[in-house]
């Protein structure tokens, strides 16, 4: 199994341009997490999914958007890109069944930078 | 809403001494809490988990942490430090009343170093 899978890992973006990160998962898993991680400030939740078409806003949504078409994929969008989005991201994983006690799988991250 | 804080931002210790790393918590009930690790450039991986089973954990890599829920703690240790340990470390909880969603809101992270 591969695991949670990350695309691109590492993408250089000018302000105003748009671009899609995917996520994929083998795991079979329900929950899929998007997070990003700026130095001093650990990983911030920005969007997360419970299932296939089902999306909501975590702590940091604003300017991001997401799709869950297939259970397996999380796509996170940036539909006009800013400095202040530079940044690492993380996609993260978890089974459903068995209870919240169950921990996330985290893929390799995305670092982004936006000029 | 519930919050952790991770004093040390950077912590250095010597090959063979004790590593500890704190991590507090705050929450309205009694918490999920994890511990992950990651190295550079990489993503986090789970160390160890407390799910209100026993409150002393133990984890991969030799790393313990005990639940003190008197002081909304969750500390990680290891007797013996090895230079691979040196990474990043991620206190985080999971507020079980948040739904099964089960966010997790993580720590600022401690960076240990160990040298020889």
């Amino acid at each position: 199994n591969a695991g949670v899978t990350q695309t691109p890992k590492f993408r250089v973006l000018k302000t105003g341009q748009s671009m899609t990160l995917l996520c994929a998962q083998d795991m079979n898993h329900e929950y899929m997490y998007w997070y990003r991680q700026d130095p001093g400030m650990g990983l911030r939740l920005i969007h997360y999914s419970v299932g296939e078409g089902t999306t909501a806003k975590g702590e940091v949504p604003d300017g991001y958007n997401v799709s869950r078409l297939k259970k397996q994929n999380f796509l996170l969008g940036l539909e006009s890109a800013a400095p202040s989005q530079t940044s690492v991201y993380f996609c993260a994983s978890r089974y459903r069944v068995g209870g919240i006690s169950h921990e996330q799988y985290f893929g390799p991250g995305t670092r982004l930078t936006v000029t | 809403a519930q919050s952790v804080t991770q004093l040390g931002s950077h912590v250095s210790v010597s090959e063979g001494a004790l590593v500890l790393l704190r991590c507090n918590y705050s929450s309205s009930v009694p918490p999920y809490l994890f511990w992950y690790v990651q190295y550079p450039n990489q993503g986090l991986q789970l160390l160890l988990k407390y799910t209100s089973a026993a409150t002393l954990v133990k984890g991969i890599n030799g790393f313990e942490a005990e639940f003190k829920k008197s002081e909304t703690s969750f500390h990680l240790t290891k007797p013996s430090a090895h230079m691979s340990d040196a990474a990043e470390y991620f206190c985080a909880v999971s507020d079980p009343n948040t739904g099964t969603a089960s966010k997790l809101t993580f720590g600022t992270g401690t960076r240990l170093q160990v040298t020889l």
